[in-house]
């Protein structure tokens, strides 16, 4: 089975602008996850969605949003983009929500705003 | 807020040698997962410990879990250079649906 992908793999942006990524999870996954990992605050929770449903969220502004397709591919969308909002960007994927599914990762988005 | 702590947060060892590092949670928790991490890239699964699990083998890992202690031990057994990586515990409470990853453990291995 292919594994989780990412798009794109590294974007830089200016402050003030908006960016989309990109995730495909495993064929078969209905869950999808997003993480944001920076060296100051570590990997953190950003939402998760299955079945087209966020499920969960984590403690960011309403500035970041995602969704989630039919298809269970899901984007994650970032407005009005500040300097801190630079970071990897890993999308997981899992067969179910909850429970004790593990998660498989994608290799990220490497945002850079400047 | 993050749910695990590891600790050390740096190590380095020689290779053949054991790496041991430790995770503490501060909750309670339905299981209990370890990630590597090699630099910049996504994460890897490496083994998940349920709650009313004590200790887990995959290959060389060996999961050790102590929920009075609300902590948590990965060991690498025989140590090579490939496993040079950043390890995180992840836990997930029974309240929360999310995994809660700790700040992680950079682990260097020397040939």
């Amino acid at each position: 089975k292919a594994g989780v992908t990412q798009t794109p793999r590294y974007l830089i942006k200016t402050r003030g602008q908006q960016v989309t990524l990109s995730c495909s999870p495993i064929s078969g996954h209905r869950s999808v996850s997003w993480y944001q990992q920076t060296p100051g605050q570590g990997l953190q929770f950003l939402f998760e969605y299955f079945s087209e449903t966020q499920r969960n969220k984590g403690n960011f502004p309403g500035r970041f949003s995602g969704r989630q397709f039919s298809n269970s591919r899901s984007e994650m969308n970032v407005s009005t983009l500040e300097l801190g909002d630079s970071a990897l960007y890993l999308c997981a994927s899992s067969p179910g929500t909850g429970g004790t599914y593990e998660q498989y990762f994608g290799p990220g988005t490497r945002l850079t705003v400047t | 807020s993050q749910q695990g702590e590891e600790d050390p947060q740096a190590l380095s060892i020689q290779e053949g040698e054991n790496a041991t590092m430790n995770c503490s949670y501060k909750t309670s928790i339905n299981n209990l997962q370890w990630y590597r991490q090699n630099s910049g890239r996504g994460l890897v699964h490496l083994i998940l410990i349920r709650s009313n699990e004590r200790e887990k083998h995959s290959g060389r890992l060996r999961v050790t879990l102590d929920t009075s202690k609300k902590s948590s031990s990965l060991l690498i057994t025989a140590s090579r250079a490939a496993d040079t990586a950043s390890y995180f515990c992840a836990a997930r409470s029974g309240s929360a649906r999310q995994l809660t990853f700790g700040s992680g453990t950079q682990l260097t291995v020397l040939p």
